[in-house]
């Protein structure tokens, strides 16, 4: 198993520009998270999702819209970047089943910067 | 909603020593603890967790207590190495849900 991966691993993007970080996991999780970390901070909940079809909002999610239309895909889009939006984001996944949600499985992150 | 407060923001040890980081939380709902060690530039990774209804866990060098009554966890290591330098994580799960509410982490430093 691949498990989590994220693309691209660094992207610098123009204020005003739009963009989709890509999101995978083979482990058939149900749930799926989107992080951004900034530095000197934790890790702040953009987006999440518990199935395809279903995503909520989490404690940042202005500027950001997801979708879920599979298990394995979970898309972060960026529709007009702000300077603001310069961080690392990192995606999540955890399984439901077998009373195993807690653990999240996180991917190897996208460095972000605007400019 | 959940607020997960970190302390010590950096913490500096020789290699030998132990370290304890503490964590407080706001939410009396809340009913998991993971602590997530990330090293430089790579992705947070679990070391050890906590289910509300234990009070110690303990897996080889690594010890998380819990304290609901207080509200708070800590995370101990013990004979520090320098392969134990990172920033650790501890967070916060509220009851109803899988969403994780992170402190803001502790840089450690174990010096030779």
């Amino acid at each position: 198993n691949a498990g989590v991966t994220q693309t691209p691993k660094f992207r610098i993007l123009k204020i005003g520009q739009s963009m989709t970080l890509q999101c995978a996991q083979d482990m058939n999780h149900n749930y799926m998270y989107w992080y951004r970390q900034d530095p000197g901070m934790g890790l702040k909940l953009i987006y999440y999702s518990v199935g395809a079809g279903i995503t909520d909002k989490g404690e940042v999610p202005n500027g950001y819209n997801v979708s879920r239309s599979t298990t394995e895909d979970f898309p972060l889009r960026l529709e007009l970047a702000a300077p603001s939006q310069t961080s690392v984001y990192f995606c999540a996944s955890s399984d439901s089943s077998g009373g195993n949600l807690d653990t999240q499985y996180f991917g190897p992150g996208t460095r972000l910067t605007v400019l | 909603g959940e607020n997960v407060e970190q302390h010590p923001s950096t913490l500096s040890v020789q290699e030998g020593d132990s370290a304890v980081i503490k964590c407080t939380y706001s939410d009396s709902a809340s009913n998991y603890f993971p602590w997530y060690k990330q090293e430089l530039g790579k992705r947070p990774q679990l070391i050890i967790d906590i289910r509300s209804n234990v009070g110690e866990k303990k897996d080889q060098r690594i010890a998380v207590t819990l304290n609901k009554t207080a509200k708070h966890f800590s995370l101990h290591i013990t004979e520090t190495q320098p392969e134990d330098s990172a920033v650790y994580f501890c967070a916060a799960r509220p009851g109803g849900g899988n969403k994780l509410t992170f402190g803001t982490g502790t840089q450690l430093k174990v010096e030779l």
